[in-house]
């Protein structure tokens, strides 16, 4: 059974500083990892799909690695704004248009 | 791009109510939709799986008469909660992907809160 874990569970981190979010996965067996943003009381928000056979994956301030030997991903934010503070999901599918397995979660904090 | 609408947003209700949930994908066609249940400071947790024109595949320990799906339509995928009760309470998100396209991400609605009271 695929398990995701995402720790911490909350950071906090001034304006301006860069950031990781690490999400690590038990079965390598993975079709694509997905990063989501969630803003409180509301749905999920893709940021960025990575497929197996890819490293890494691209978004303005944001980058998604991925190391699937390993089971490991990060979320990779440059230049934080209080913007961002928000839930950031991490979620793996096992096949094309599978399901979703998601960790908890990572509330961040971005102090003006 | 994707966009996926989800109706209603919020719901309080008597406990015994029966509650429907609308998820439409707007401007592209989904053969399967997902049903998610979130609680408080939770991972959003698979509830079943919609699949257009036959029968949802249900998680284990969800109860499919009580949580009736159905997907008649390549755009629309409905959640029933039946004779809700407050442990009934939750967040629910439904999440749909391009079925012309592969390997594209999952789009969720904005969810519904959902409180019986």
């Amino acid at each position: 059974k695929q398990e995701v874990t995402q720790i911490p569970a909350a950071l906090s981190v001034p304006e301006g500083e860069n950031l990781v979010l690490n999400c690590s996965f038990t079965d390598s067996a993975i079709y694509n990892l997905q990063w989501f943003r969630q803003d409180p009381g509301k749905g999920l928000t893709s940021l960025l799909l990575i497929q197996s056979s890819q490293r890494e994956q691209t978004s303005g301030r944001l980058n998604a690695s991925l190391d699937k030997s390993s089971g490991r991903s990060t979320l990779y934010i440059a230049a934080s704004q209080p913007g961002d503070s928000a839930t950031y999901l991490c979620a793996v599918a096992t096949g094309a248009n599978s399901k979703l397995t998601f960790g908890k979660g990572i509330t961040l904090s971005v102090r003006p | 791009g994707a966009v996926v609408s989800q109706h209603p947003s919020r719901v309080i209700c008597k406990s015994g109510t029966s509650v429907k949930i609308e998820c439409r994908s707007l401007d592209f066609q989904a053969t399967t939709m997902f049903w998610y249940r979130q609680f408080p400071k939770k991972s959003l947790m698979l509830m079943a799986t919609s699949n257009e024109g036959s029968k949802a595949t249900y998680e284990q320990g969800v109860e499919k008469d009580k949580f009736l799906i159905n997907h008649a339509s390549l755009t629309l995928s409905t959640l029933t909660v039946t004779s809700a009760h407050p442990e009934d309470s939750s967040f629910y998100i439904c999440s749909a992907s391009d079925t012309g396209e592969s390997n594209q991400p999952q789009h969720f609605g904005d969810g519904t809160r959902l409180s019986i009271l």
